[in-house]
C-alpha cells in the first residue's frame, strides 16, 4: 500500500517568507509525527498527533512554528517567517500507536532551504 | 533529561560482525528502538527493545540492559549495502514521541 507521502520535495524560500509543508500519512494510522533533520544530525521532534487528543507541542522551537491536523488525516506544518537556522530536512511519520513498540513510518522529508 | 548517546561513526569490513553501542538517560525512558536510514532516505524501524535481553531479527540483534542503562545494534554478515546511518531512539513518558541519538554513520568496506 502507499506509504507516508510529503510535499514538496523541495522547498527554497527567502528569509521571513512563510512556508507550509505538508503530510499525507498511511491510512488508518492515529499517530502522526513531525520532525526535524539538520545535516548529519539526528532527528529533533517537533509535534505528535494522536487522535482526537490535543497535540504534543513540545518539541516546536518558536512561535512561528505551528501544525495542524485535518480531519485525522493529513497534516500541514507551518513556519512563519523563515530564517536561516529553519533550513532542515522536514520529516513526517505516522504509526498506528498501538503501545510502546511504536514502529513509526517516514516520509520521504521537504528540504527547506531558506537564503 | 532525556538524551542518547552513541559514537557518531564506525567502520568494518564486510563479512563482519559490528555492533553499534547506545547509553541513555533513564528518566521516563520506556524501550529502545532502533533505526536505519541511508544517505538521502527516510528513517526505517529496525527493531525494539522493551525489555531486557536479546532480540534477533535476521541478521540485526538488539540488545537492551535497563540496569546499565544501555543498548546495542548487532550486525551480522555485513554486506556493502548496511552503510548507512543508525540511530538509537526511545519512547519516553508514555508519550509517542521518540528522542533520538545523534546517529552512527556505519561504513562497510570490501
Amino acid at each position: 500500500g502507499a506509504g507516508v507521502s510529503q510535499s514538496p520535495s523541495n522547498k527554497v524560500t527567502e528569509k521571513g517568507k512563510d512556508v507550509e509543508l505538508r503530510c499525507d500519512p498511511i491510512s488508518g494510522h492515529t499517530a502522526l509525527y513531525w520532525y526535524r533533520q539538520s545535516l548529519g544530525q539526528g532527528l529533533e521532534f517537533l509535534i505528535y498527533f494522536q487522535g482526537n487528543s490535543a497535540p504534543d507541542k513540545s518539541g516546536l522551537p518558536s512561535d512561528r512554528f505551528s501544525a495542524e491536523r485535518t480531519g485525522g488525516s493529513v497534516s500541514t506544518l507551518t513556519i512563519q517567517r523563515t530564517q536561516q537556522e529553519d533550513s532542515a530536512v522536514y520529516l513526517c511519520a505516522s504509526s498506528l500507536r498501538t503501545g510502546h513498540r511504536d514502529e513509526q513510518f517516514f516520509g520521504p522529508g521537504t528540504r527547506l532551504t531558506v537564503l | 533529561g532525556q538524551s542518547l548517546e552513541q559514537p557518531s561513526e564506525v567502520t568494518a569490513v564486510e563479512g563482519a560482525i559490528v555492533q553499534i553501542n547506545c547509553t541513555y538517560q533513564t528518566s521516563g525512558f520506556y524501550g529502545l528502538s532502533w533505526y536505519q536510514q541511508h544517505d538521502g532516505g527516510a528513517p526505517t524501524f529496525l527493531s525494539y527493545n522493551a525489555l531486557d535481553g536479546l532480540e534477533e531479527t535476521g541478521r540485526f540483534s538488539s540488545f537492551l540492559s535497563r540496569s546499565d542503562s544501555y543498548g546495542y545494534l548487532l550486525l551480522q554478515e555485513l554486506q556493502m549495502k548496511d552503510s548507512a546511518s543508525y540511530f538509537c531512539a526511545g519512547p519516553y513518558n508514555q508519550g509517542g514521541k521518540l528522542i533520538f541519538g545523534q546517529g552512527t554513520e556505519l561504513s562497510v568496506k570490501p
